[in-house]
This record gives structure tokens, sequence and C-alpha cells, in this order.
């Protein structure tokens, strides 16, 4: 079942800014994944949290997890065309399973 | 480089045909994953396996099964294809509760 829900599902901006988006999810969590896909491609891992971290770094990258609220956020700084993409969290239990929500559409303009 | 292979990147198939999608995997990871993706709706989890011969069905099992004979390959299989399985049907793999590894993913059709 879908846990995971990003907000917003589509966000455009301009080459060199910030791109905020977050996901909610309902039940406890062992961990929190961000990944991109590329037009028609497969998953990329980007960045995991786990249940006791706040907040996560990787280059432009920044990741929180607010377990209290059920919520997460990924940055990304300075964006170029190339993080052009859907991004879609992701949230493990237990069991190695993974619940993803539906993504987040963004698009960087030249 | 890790690497998940998958059969075909685009299959075109009938309604009532059996359909079979495979996936490779090189990195001795024990859990394997399949996937379909439809617009708006995310990833939703059709089966996994933990291990050799091991499956569990995930969210949306109806109308697929899967077969792991080997650590590295996990096939799913359309036993009567139809129209409303037309989708993008990715795999992945996993060491562990780390990061999944994807396939490329296929984009099947059935008319």
């Amino acid at each position: 079942s879908q846990q995971g829900e990003e907000d917003p599902q589509a966000l455009s901006i301009q080459e060199g800014e910030n791109a905020t988006m977050n996901c909610s999810y309902k039940t406890s969590i062992n961990n929190l994944q961000w990944y991109r896909q590329n037009s028609g491609r497969g998953l990329v891992h980007l960045i995991l949290i786990r249940s006791n971290e706040r907040e996560k770094h990787s280059g432009r990258l920044r990741v929180t997890l607010d377990t209290s609220k059920k919520s997460s956020s990924l940055l990304i700084t300075a964006s170029r065309a190339a993080d052009t993409a859907s991004y879609f969290c992701a949230t493990g239990r237990n069991d190695y399973k993974l619940s993803f929500g539906a993504g987040t559409t963004v698009t960087v303009r030249a | 480089d890790v690497k998940v292979t998958q059969s075909s990147r685009y299959l075109v198939k009938r309604t009532g045909e059996k359909v079979f999608l495979e996936c490779v995997q090189d990195m001795d990871h024990e859990n394997m994953f399949w996937y379909r993706q439809d617009p708006g709706l995310g990833l939703r989890l059709i089966y996994f396996s933990y291990d050799v011969k091991m499956k569990e069905k995930g969210d949306i099992p109806e109308g697929y099964s899967v077969s792991r004979e080997k650590k590295e390959r996990f096939s799913l299989i359309l036993e009567s294809a139809s129209t409303n399985q037309t989708s993008m049907y990715l795999c992945a793999s996993t060491l562990g509760d780390n990061e999944q590894f994807f396939g490329p993913g296929t984009r099947l059709t059935v008319l």
C-alpha cells in the first residue's frame, strides 16, 4: 500500500534556484529513502535517512526527517537542468519492503 | 559497478498470452522485488523474494506469479495477460534494508 505522499505533485524552478519537496507518511518506519527517476528510466537511489537521524547531506542534497510529524523533506540546492526528473520518497520497514509515494515532478528551466 | 538488468525495454503482447519478464542482478543480493508503475500511483509492489525459491505477495499480486530458481534471477509471469496489465514494470534488488538497485524497466503494452 502507498504510504508516502509527496508534495507538491509538480515543481518548476529556474536553474540555480533551490527545490524543496516534502513527503508525509502514516505509520512508523525504519528508514526513509529518496529516489530520482529520469523520464522512462529506472529509479536511482539518492539518499537514505534512518529513523534515529534528523538530517543528512549528500552533495547538493539535504534531507530532513521529523518522525514526530511523520514527514521528510528533500532540498536540492543550486539546481541544474540535469536535475529535471521525478523524485520519489519511499518508507522502509523492518521487512525490507519499501512503500513509494506518487512522486514530485521537477522541471528546471534554463 | 552494480547492475540490475531486465530482459526487454519494450514489449507488446496480446490479451490472453503468457508473458515472462526476466530480471538479473550481479550483486549477490538476497532480496529481489517486482513493482509496477502507473501514472499518479507511484510504484506498487507485486511480489518479492527473500531467497532462492522463497516468494511473498506484495500489495497487488493478482494476475501475477513469480519464480526464483537462482539467486541472481527473479522472473515475473503474467499467466494470461490483460489490458489492465499494460504498465511499466520495474525490478529491484537489495541487501538488507539498504538502498534498492533498480533495473531500467520494461514497458509492457497488452493489446
